[in-house]
């Protein structure tokens, strides 16, 4: 079946320090890759998105490239900020799970002044 | 302001006791979801909807159980056949009509304890 694979947390990185936290995935056929994000307390908010090989998702910063050769989804910001502390999430949806999202256990980061 | 909406925020639940936990959508999607998060765990799918009166059982869905009688709805009911209950739960939706690519839109959250 299909399942994420997420760097473990937490993570703790000092204000403008490179970011990054690595995803794996094990999928059927070819499925489309997500990074979500949750503040304390909240729920999830899309971060970004890739829905096919070598597409970058990118928001607020944020970078992720769709590598199929690798499997991976890797999160990448060049300069955090404290107000990137939160939990990320990786997720995918395959052709074959009815539009279900399969998520990794999540990375909590948090970033000190 | 389009967006889901969950309530209550935090909920108890006593011993053999059934309670419901609402998800109200109006952004007209045609999919909503149910997941259970666990602390330091991903989200686990108990339910989901594709269409008004029709849900399909997730990976968790023993112990929980849904109704979708409204596109706007979708509650969930933790019944007392749950025996771990205690979790943060979130509902989400999606347009229900573009396949793997869709994004996922979620609610703030329930936290349902026990007493």
């Amino acid at each position: 079946g299909d399942s994420v694979t997420q760097m473990e947390g937490p993570v703790t990185l000092s204000e403008e320090a490179f970011l990054t936290i690595n995803c794996t995935y094990t999928a059927t056929g070819y499925p489309s890759l997500f990074w979500y994000v949750q503040y304390p307390g909240e729920g999830l908010q899309l971060l970004l998105k890739a829905t096919k090989a070598d597409d970058k998702g990118s928001n607020k910063g944020f970078e992720a490239t769709y590598r199929k050769e690798t499997t991976s989804f890797h999160l990448e910001k060049g300069s955090v900020q404290v107000s990137d502390s939160a939990v990320y999430f990786c997720a995918l949806s395959s052709s074959g799970s009815a539009r279900q999202l399969t998520f990794g256990s999540g990375t909590q980061l948090t970033v000190l002044p | 302001d389009g967006g889901i909406t969950q309530s209550p925020k935090y909920l108890f639940r006593k011993e053999g006791q059934n309670v419901t936990l609402s998800c109200e959508q109006n952004l007209n999607h045609d999919a909503m979801y149910w997941y259970r998060q666990d602390p330091g765990q991903g989200l686990r799918l108990i339910y989901y909807s594709q269409i008004v009166n029709d849900f399909q059982k997730g990976d968790i869905a023993e112990g929980y159980s849904v109704s979708r009688e409204k596109k706007e709805s979708f509650p969930l009911t933790v019944t007392s056949a749950q025996k771990n209950p205690t979790a943060f739960y979130l509902c989400a939706s999606s347009i229900g009509t573009s396949g793997r690519q869709e994004t996922q839109y979620f609610g703030p959250g329930t936290r349902l304890l026990v007493l």
